[in-house]
């Protein structure tokens, strides 16, 4: 079935090391983003990409970084920089770059905790 | 700027009892609206989208929602909640640029008591 695979699921780190979070997609998606979300206060936009090679700043990309080689991957990884990076982290992806159609689709989510 | 404001952070419902979760919106242009789905440590569904044509929208599980243009709102509404309805609810607004993100709302936690 096509849809968002994001991996791991549950993932424990100590302070000061960069942990890795994998999104793939099977959609053929041109467009893919990265979501954290806090208790009480939505989603927030930490990067996103419309292309292969490309991507843009979010609202909160500060500690944050991704790449984006290939069309179907959109790896993101939260550095030592990051303050505060236990959260709840949702990758997502919509059909077409340039025509927000509004309907995103999303993976399961990734729940990083920093002891 | 367009912006989208959840105007109840809770709601709780008994089961069978109707379900309001209200939703307005700030937007100098016809926004597309949206409502979203999540239940507990899943990702967002798209429950429900308007854009531009009815104003009554209908979505899955029996919920719906009304465009409002002058009272600029867009509230989720479901006759008779059932306890899997239980679940976080986002209300999402389109930027006036195809290139640019969705807005979401903070999102309203729904509980439905037995």
């Amino acid at each position: 079935d096509g849809g968002i695979t994001q991996s791991p699921k549950y993932l424990f780190r100590k302070e000061g090391q960069n942990v890795t979070l994998s999104c793939e997609q099977n959609l053929n998606h041109d467009a893919m983003y990265w979501y954290r979300q806090d208790p009480g206060q939505g989603l927030r936009l930490i990067y996103y990409s419309q292309i292969v090679n490309d991507f843009q700043k979010g609202d909160i990309a500060e500690g944050y970084s991704v790449s984006r080689e290939k069309k179907e991957s959109f790896p993101l990884t939260v550095t030592s920089a990051q303050k505060n990076p236990t959260a709840f982290y949702l990758c997502a992806s919509t059909p077409f770059a340039g025509s927000n159609t509004g309907e995103l689709f999303f993976g399961e989510g990734s729940r990083l905790t920093v002891l | 700027a367009q912006s989208v404001t959840q105007l109840d952070s809770h709601v709780s419902v008994s089961e069978g009892t109707p379900v309001l979760l209200r939703c307005n919106y700030s937007s100098s242009y016809s926004p597309s609206l949206f409502w979203y789905v999540q239940h507990p440590n899943k990702g967002l569904q798209l429950l429900l989208k308007y854009t531009s044509a009815a104003t009554l929208v209908k979505g899955i599980n029996g919920f719906e929602a009304e465009f409002k243009k002058s009272e600029t709102s867009f509230h989720l509404t479901k006759p008779s909640a059932h306890m899997s309805d239980a679940a976080e609810y986002f209300c999402v607004v389109t930027p006036p640029s195809g290139n640019t993100p969705l807005v979401f709302g903070k999102g309203t936690r729904l509980s439905v008591i037995a």
